[in-house]
């Protein structure tokens, strides 16, 4: 009954290599969102997606890229990874856009070696 | 979006009231106060939120200052699964596109 899913939870990687983070909500909402949070626990947005478009994009390299295949999934693809990509990542929704009323999953730690 | 101060931590005893402060002295008309909570290696997990009223809900209640330059988050019996990091957010509704910035919140202790 998890209502924001993300999969998996701990990644552990060689720099260079490419990843994907999943992330699934039941929930019926209309907006999801991608979160970084840094080893100084800093929470920094990065994506969100309205119903299949892309409303936020924040100065975020393009090696990041969000892809949703449907309303109900918001996955995070990470190319050429980098030492400093290490953190947690946390994916979020909300019923409407730009609400601030966000539902947030467990967290994907991601570890670049 | 206006600038938020909270204290860094903050300690409870376990049963008792948790009053946790924010203020934003320089909030605007049409900006809200949200309450988000971090409990260690969770997501962050909505609240409250308010504009102007007190509010209250299953959680909560948050309690707005008549001048909105402070406002006050209250855990009225705190438990020990209170104990995470809160987060006191002031932004506009549907503003800045969902876009929640975290500041550093307090944390809070709750201690048996």
């Amino acid at each position: 009954d998890t209502a924001v899913s993300q999969t998996p939870k701990y990644l552990v990687t060689q720099m260079g290599n490419d990843k994907s983070i999943k992330c699934e909500q039941n929930l019926g909402h209309d907006t999801m969102y991608w979160y970084k949070q840094d080893s100084k626990k800093f929470l920094k947005i990065m994506f969100s997606y309205n119903n299949k478009e892309l409303i936020i994009n924040e100065t975020v390299p393009n090696r990041f890229s969000p892809k949703s295949p449907d309303k109900a999934h918001l996955n995070l693809h990470i190319n050429s990874l980098e030492l400093g990509d290490s953190a947690v990542y946390f994916c979020a929704s909300s019923l409407l856009p730009n609400s601030y009323e966000q539902y947030f999953g467990p967290g994907t730690r991601l570890t670049v070696t | 979006d206006a600038k938020t101060t909270q204290p860094t931590s903050m300690d409870c005893a376990e049963g008792r009231a948790a009053n946790l402060p924010c203020n934003h002295s320089t909030i605007s008309g049409n900006e809200y106060v949200y309450w988000y909570r971090q409990i260690h290696s969770q997501g962050p997990q909505y609240i409250i939120h308010g504009l102007k009223n007190n509010e209250t809900n299953e959680m909560a209640s948050l309690i707005i200052t008549e001048d909105r330059k402070s406002s006050t988050l209250i855990l009225p019996h705190a438990t020990l699964r209170d104990t995470a990091v809160y987060y006191c957010i002031v932004t506009v509704y549907g503003g800045s596109q969902g876009n929640l910035i975290f500041g550093k919140g307090t944390k809070l202790s709750v201690k048996p």
